[in-house]
């Protein structure tokens, strides 16, 4: 049982560059979430997906797009990287039908530095 | 809003020692409240969690209580082991999809 996958593990863009971070969850969940850790920070939301074919913003949407192509994946997109977007990434996903307090399920991160 | 504010880091332990973390909030209504613990290398996972005033969360030797009247949800251990070693942090969920965190405090136990 794989859980939340995502892809890639690292990477270095330039500033300007565009690149799509993937996951994909095999819980059968229905809301998934995107979410970048900051040292000092935590854990700030970016955008998420409460059911297949919805997307909203959280905290800090600026500077990124989502797509939720069926409801295994939701994709976080960069369209002109900035060295501000340096972070590390996470994925999540949440049980379907529960209540509000099932916990959420988290990939491993994408560790992304923008020069 | 919604808020949450855990103590800093780094934290440093010797093995068996006592652990606590403190945890403090602002929400209107009643929030749930939760540990996750990051282990090196890896995305979040549950610790533990409480869904109303009073309730008591546990796991793996963790605790923490639902404290309404100070609006605090601090973690304990009482015998930390090297394997304890972790970031851990603090979240609240209103009434809605959305989970907030607090920065993480960062813990090392040294054997």
């Amino acid at each position: 049982n794989a859980g939340v996958t995502q892809t890639p593990k690292f990477q270095v863009l330039k500033t300007g560059q565009s690149m799509t971070l993937q996951c994909a969850q095999d819980m059968n969940h229905n809301s998934m979430y995107w979410y970048r850790q900051d040292p000092g920070m935590g854990l700030r939301l970016i955008y998420y997906s409460a059911s297949e074919g919805t997307t909203d913003k959280g905290e800090v949407p600026n500077g990124y797009n989502v797509s939720r192509l069926n409801k295994r994946e939701f994709s976080l997109r960069l369209e002109s990287a900035a060295p501000s977007q340096t972070s590390v990434y996470f994925c999540a996903s949440r049980g379907s039908g529960s209540s509000y307090n099932s916990p959420l399920h988290f990939g491993n991160g994408t560790r992304l530095t923008v020069t | 809003g919604n808020s949450v504010t855990q103590m800093e880091g780094p934290v440093t332990l010797s093995e068996e020692a006592f652990l606590t973390i403190n945890c403090t909030y602002t929400a209107t209504g009643y929030p749930s409240l939760f540990w996750y613990v990051q282990y090196p290398g890896e995305g979040l996972q549950l610790l533990l969690k409480a869904t109303k005033a009073d309730d008591k969360g546990s796991n793996k030797g963790f605790e923490a209580t639902y404290r309404k009247e100070t609006t605090s949800f601090h973690l304990e251990k009482g015998s930390v082991q090297v394997s304890d070693s972790a970031v851990y942090f603090c979240a609240l969920r209103p009434n809605d999809y959305k989970l907030s965190f607090g920065a993480g405090t960062t813990v090392t136990v040294r054997a």
